[in-house]
């Protein structure tokens, strides 16, 4: 079994400001963990995934996270929000080895103030 | 690469109609899903194919909704006796077997907005 536990379903942030979004999940076995970018009334984007190797992952739009397994984490960062990345932020986890069956968090919408 | 497509985009029905949504997947993707997400919450699993063979659905999926991948290409998710809480966005997504290249990340449609009424 797997989940993902999405902290804060809002955050706010100044533009040019560090954007942080939490996420932790729970695998019983090596996950693979993804972000997903959601604008309004559209699909989702992949931003980026951690599946084996490097832990600290980069992604579009320079976005990237670091996976610690100590911490079962997966937070997801930006030096720097601009604008155009309002949007709603999903957390995902799928177990290695199977049919990837993704699980999603509840989400995070980060709204960028000027 | 065309990416995943669905249609229609939206969707109003009447309470008790019946629906059909289409996905065409990525063209050499052999693994496809289908994913629902309500307001102010993530998607969630429906059903999953590989190839033609629907592998495994949610409980979430009652006996109302089927889904079908003839030959292996596109899918299609169909509900039957429409019931207000069926509105929500059906997202569909495609996948590489594990192992190929690419395997591992699923790539999502732009869903399809049912509206119950």
């Amino acid at each position: 079994a797997q989940s993902v536990t999405q902290l804060g379903s809002h955050v706010s942030v100044s533009e040019g400001a560090l954007v942080l979004l939490r996420c932790n999940y729970s695998s019983s076995v090596p996950p693979y963990l993804f972000w997903y970018v959601q604008y309004p009334n559209q699909g989702l984007q992949l931003l980026l995934k951690y599946t084996t190797g490097a832990t600290l992952v980069k992604g579009i739009n320079g976005f990237e996270a670091e996976f610690k397994k100590s911490e079962t984490s997966f937070h997801l960062t930006k030096p720097s929000a601009h604008m155009s990345d309002a949007a709603e932020y999903f957390c995902a986890v799928s177990a290695t080895g199977g049919y990837q069956k993704v699980t999603f968090g509840t989400g995070t919408k980060l709204q960028v103030i000027p | 690469d065309t990416g995943v497509s669905q249609d229609p985009r939206h969707k109003i029905t009447k309470r008790g109609q019946n629906v059909t949504f289409r996905c065409d997947p990525i063209s050499e993707h052999n693994r496809l899903y289908w994913y629902r997400q309500t307001l102010g919450q993530g998607p969630e699993f429906l059903t999953y194919f590989q190839n033609e063979a629907q592998l495994e659905k949610s409980r979430l999926l009652s006996d109302r909704f089927s889904a079908e991948r003839p030959k292996g290409s596109f899918s299609t998710l169909e509900i039957q006796r429409t019931e207000q809480g069926d509105s929500a966005m059906y997202l569909c997504a495609s996948s590489l077997a594990l192992g190929q290249v690419s395997g591992n990340t699923i790539y999502f449609g732009e869903g399809s907005w049912l509206t119950v009424v």
